[in-house]
């Protein structure tokens, strides 16, 4: 089955702690991107790639870093800067940046 | 930058009674328009699009809706809901200044009661 995979779906971690959360697709699509989702605030874009060894910055990208070393994979780390990281972060993908989206089911990120 | 508003954040209905929720956004250059869903649990999915052609589009479980240029508007309908259709909804609409990474609504929250 095609589709996108993250892990883990829950995640707690300490104040001051560096945590990375992975996510994997196997459609081939070349565009990724992570979205954080509060209530009540829809989904905010992070970071997203268009392609292999190049990324871009969203609109919240601060207190996150990503890479994109391989098609499949567009692991973000939420780093200690974030200042509220507890939140609900979705990974998604497509063929193109224009094009629909396929959504992850999620990491549930706690940070105490 | 673009900016989205889906103006009902919060609709309860019965069974059998009809929906719809409005989606405007400010710019207009390039239209790829998207409704997803979120039923309880599952994955953010895909509801229904617009690229081209007809402004009607039909998505799956019967819901529709209908792109108005000059209203910078995508509603989308539903003549009569079910209580499966309890979800989270939002609108995505391509981003100006030459993004075209989709900026999402901030999501209405439909309940539907048996």
């Amino acid at each position: 089955d095609g589709g996108i995979t993250q892990s883990p779906k829950y995640l707690f971690r300490k104040e001051g702690q560096n945590v990375t959360l992975s996510c994997e697709q196997n459609l081939n699509h070349d565009a990724m991107y992570w979205y954080r989702q509060d209530p009540g605030q829809g989904l905010r874009l992070i970071y997203y790639s268009q392609i292999v060894n190049d990324f871009q910055k969203g609109d919240i990208a601060e207190g996150y870093s990503v890479s994109r070393e391989k098609k499949e994979s567009f692991p973000l780390t939420v780093t200690s800067a974030q200042k509220n990281p507890t939140a609900f972060y979705l990974c998604a993908s497509s063929t193109t940046i224009m094009g629909e989206q396929y959504f992850g089911p999620g990491t549930r990120l706690t940070v105490t | 930058a673009q900016s989205v508003s889906q103006h009902n954040h919060h609709v309860i209905l019965s069974e059998a009674a009809s929906l719809e929720l409005g989606c405007n956004y400010s710019y207009g250059g390039t239209v790829n328009l998207f409704w997803y869903v979120q039923y309880p649990g599952q994955h953010l999915q895909l509801l229904l699009k617009y690229f081209s052609g007809d402004p009607l589009v039909k998505g799956i479980k019967g819901f529709e809706a209908e792109f108005i240029k000059s209203k910078f508007s995508f509603n989308l309908r539903k003549p009569s809901v079910q209580w499966s259709d309890t979800a989270e909804y939002f609108c995505a609409v391509p981003g100006s200044g030459g993004s075209y990474i989709p900026t999402f609504g901030r999501g209405t929250s439909l309940i539907v009661h048996p």
